[in-house]
């Protein structure tokens, strides 16, 4: 069973240009979320996916960031435009269903640098 | 609000030592509480969990922890730290009414001497 991938693994962009991370989660986990980690301090959750509808946005930093997941199955983020401190790696984790006690799988990561 | 809480931002241990990383959370209602490893250049890997079952969780690799309410406490240990246990460790905690998303903590990078 393949698990959660992530593209890309590393983007290096300047400030005010768009970037687009993709998460393909593992396959009929309805539960798709999206978590960044800016360097130096915690993980930190943005935002909450069940199927195709937004659960809980409430970690979303502005109206920079925008996901989507068309289908319900692959999730992207996008962030426009980006700004220095939106560098960082942003995970993506998946699970099959939706309650506090289900494993999340993570993956690898996406590592942003801006410019 | 949950939170959690990590003492000590880098251990480091001995090949064969105890190992032994401290998580403190804090919680209005029961946690459930986590914790993961992530080696270079991968994602997070479960290592264990608690949902209120056992206070005595054995998860991979030979790692355990116990949750210790009276103490709001969920340490990692493991009795015999091996080269290959280098990595980062975060604990985190999941609320029963939040839809399952997890708050960490700021991580614990272990390195093992040899």
């Amino acid at each position: 069973e393949a698990g959660v991938t992530q593209f890309p693994s590393h983007s290096v962009i300047e400030k005010g240009q768009t970037v687009t991370l993709r998460c393909d989660p593992i396959s009929g986990h309805d539960n798709l979320y999206w978590y960044r980690r800016v360097m130096g301090k915690e993980i930190k959750f943005l935002l909450h996916f069940v199927k195709e509808s937004k659960q809980d946005e409430s970690g979303m930093p502005n109206n920079r960031f925008l996901a989507e997941r068309t289908g319900g199955t692959y999730s992207t983020l996008k962030v426009q435009p980006a700004e220095l401190e939106d560098s960082g790696v942003y995970f993506c984790a998946s699970s099959h269903q939706t309650g506090p006690s289900e494993t999340q799988y993570f993956g690898p990561g996406t590592r942003l640098l801006v410019l | 609000a949950q939170s959690v809480t990590q003492l000590g931002s880098h251990v480091s241990v001995s090949e064969g030592a105890l190992v032994l990383l401290r998580c403190n959370y804090s919680s209005s209602v029961p946690p459930y509480l986590f914790w993961y490893v992530q080696y270079p250049n991968q994602g997070l890997q479960l290592l264990l969990k608690y949902t209120s079952a056992a206070t005595l969780v054995k998860g991979i690799n030979g790692f355990e922890a116990e949750f210790k309410k009276s103490e709001t406490s969920f340490h990692l240990t493991k009795p015999s730290a091996h080269m290959s246990d280098a990595a980062e460790y975060f604990c985190a905690v999941s609320a029963y009414n939040q839809g399952g998303k997890l708050i960490f903590g700021q991580g614990t990078e272990l390195s093992v001497k040899p």
